[in-house]
C-alpha cells in the first residue's frame, strides 16, 4: 500500500525554526519532494531528495533517510509569508513520474 | 517558464451535468496529471496521460474520464456530476523525471449543487 504521513497543523513564531516531518511507506521510491502551497494557489516546488542526507537551499533544508522512510523539511528564520501548507510527495518507481502526496501540513506563523 | 493553464478558476454546476475541465501546457511535456485536493486528504490522483491518446487510471478514477487528443491539452470529464465531486481540481505536467517533479496549474474549484 501507499501511505504518507505528516502532521496536520503546526504553529510557530516569526524568526524561529520549525521542522515538519514526513514518514512514508510506498511500494516504490524514486525521490521525495516538498511543495509549498498558499491558500487558494497552486503548489510550488521547494526541494527534492533522492539520496540520503541533507539538502540546503537558503532558509529551507530537507533531509531524507530512505532506510527509515523518513524526511523532514526545516524552515529557519520564519517569516509571516511562510504561513502555508507544506506537502510531502513521493515519486513512485514506475516510468511515468507519478507523485503520491501526503495530506499536507498547515503551518501558521505568528508574530 | 513552463505554463500550465486551467480554463476556469471557479465553476458551479448542477448535479447530473456533464462537466469538462480543460488543461493546457505550453512546453511539449509528455506527462500530464489530474488530481483532486480535499481538506485532510491531500492531492489524490484521478488520471494521468504519458502520451497523446494514452491514459492510465490513478487512485480514484470512478466517475471521471479523460481525453488527450493533442499533446498540449488534457481534459477531465465528469460524466454526470455529483455533489461528492465538489473539490479543487489541479492539473500538472512534466517532461520526464525532473528534479522539481511537476508544474501545476492554478486549479479549478468546482462546486456541484
Amino acid at each position: 500500500g501507499q501511505n504518507i504521513d505528516q502532521p496536520t497543523e503546526m504553529t510557530a513564531t516569526e524568526g524561529a525554526i520549525v521542522q515538519i516531518n514526513c514518514t512514508y511507506q510506498t511500494s516504490g521510491f524514486n525521490g521525495l519532494f516538498w511543495y509549498q502551497q498558499h491558500a487558494g494557489e497552486a503548489p510550488t516546488f521547494l526541494s527534492y531528495n533522492v539520496l540520503d542526507g541533507l539538502e540546503e537551499k537558503g532558509r529551507f533544508s530537507s533531509f531524507l533517510s530512505r532506510s527509515k522512510g523518513y524526511s523532514y523539511l526545516l524552515l529557519k528564520e520564519l517569516q509571516m509569508k511562510d504561513s502555508a501548507s507544506y506537502l510531502c510527495a513521493v515519486r513512485d518507481s514506475g516510468g511515468y513520474n507519478k507523485l503520491i502526496f501526503g495530506a499536507g501540513t498547515r503551518l501558521a506563523v505568528h508574530p | 517558464d513552463v505554463k500550465v493553464t486551467q480554463s476556469s478558476r471557479y465553476l458551479v454546476k448542477r448535479t447530473g451535468e456533464k462537466v469538462f475541465l480543460e488543461c493546457v501546457q505550453d512546453m511539449d511535456h509528455e506527462n500530464m496529471f489530474w488530481y483532486r485536493q480535499d481538506p485532510g486528504l491531500g492531492l489524490r490522483l484521478i488520471y494521468f496521460s504519458y502520451d497523446v491518446k494514452m491514459k492510465e487510471k490513478g487512485d480514484i478514477p470512478e466517475g471521471y474520464s479523460v481525453s488527450r487528443e493533442k499533446k498540449e491539452r488534457f481534459s477531465l470529464i465528469l460524466e454526470s456530476a455529483s455533489t461528492n465531486q465538489t473539490s479543487m481540481y489541479l492539473c500538472a505536467s512534466s517532461l520526464g523525471r525532473e528534479y522539481y517533479g511537476y508544474t501545476f496549474g492554478s486549479g479549478t474549484r468546482l462546486t456541484v449543487v
